[in-house]
């Protein structure tokens, strides 16, 4: 699987919207882009993928840039509960499990 | 649908014992992988079971074993426990697509302590 670099904490004011960057510049063109987060102590809890196209759904929206190599995770109307370690994995395939790199801890500020 | 449970929550045992973890995946999936949580190593993937069989194996020592039973339901085994496996173990599963988009969702986890 793809390397991926991500910042290791961003702040973000309550009802902004809180963007989360992601390189992942060794991506292939098979390899799709999942977004994880994990709050304190539980289990991580699926965001949303994409493969080229940008991707909504109700917690979030996925960019990805047309040359692949990074894509945005936008969280539109932050809330405290949003605080989390926010994971970008990139996969090909499922024969080695998802791997997670170290992620972005989000707070989200009253 | 009722998400991934896993049990018990919270677990405390002794160096040179042995423990077994639970996990009931998403009505339908067919497919479990288990992961371990240390704040050392982060998250690690142990294996995943598919149809009762291990499809796939991270690199853990032998003490790590695991099965699968006809309806999907997994456990996980720690033999011999030493203070390093101390950890959140997590279990995640899936429909068992052998493709990219085959989506694991992953259970509370077993806060495992080892005195």
């Amino acid at each position: 699987d793809a390397k991926t670099t991500q910042p290791t904490s961003m702040d973000c004011a309550e009802g902004r919207a809180a963007n989360l960057p992601c390189n992942h510049s060794t991506i292939s063109g098979n390899e799709y882009v999942y977004w994880y987060r994990q709050i304190h102590s539980q289990g991580p809890q699926y965001i949303i993928h994409g493969l080229k196209n940008n991707e909504t759904n109700e917690m979030a929206s996925l960019i990805i840039t047309e040359d692949r190599k990074s894509s945005t995770l936008i969280l539109p109307h932050a809330t405290l509960r949003d605080t989390a370690v926010y994971y970008c994995i990139v996969r090909v395939g499922v024969a080695d499990g998802l791997t997670f790199g170290k992620g972005t801890h989000l707070i989200i500020q009253p | 649908k009722a998400g991934v449970t896993q049990t018990p929550r919270y677990l405390i045992k002794t160096r040179g014992q042995q423990v077994t973890l639970s996990c009931s995946p998403i009505s339908g999936h067919r497919s479990v992988s288990w992961y371990q949580q240390t704040p050392g190593q982060g998250l690690q993937f142990l294996f995943e079971y598919f149809s009762e069989t291990q499809r796939n194996k991270g690199n853990f020592p032998g003490r790590f074993s695991g099965r699968q039973f006809s309806n999907s339901r997994s456990e996980m085994n720690v033999s011999t426990l030493e203070l390093g496996d101390s950890a959140l173990y997590l279990c995640a599963s899936s429909l068992g697509r052998s493709t990219s988009t085959d989506t694991q969702y992953f259970g509370p986890g077993t806060r495992l302590t080892v005195l």
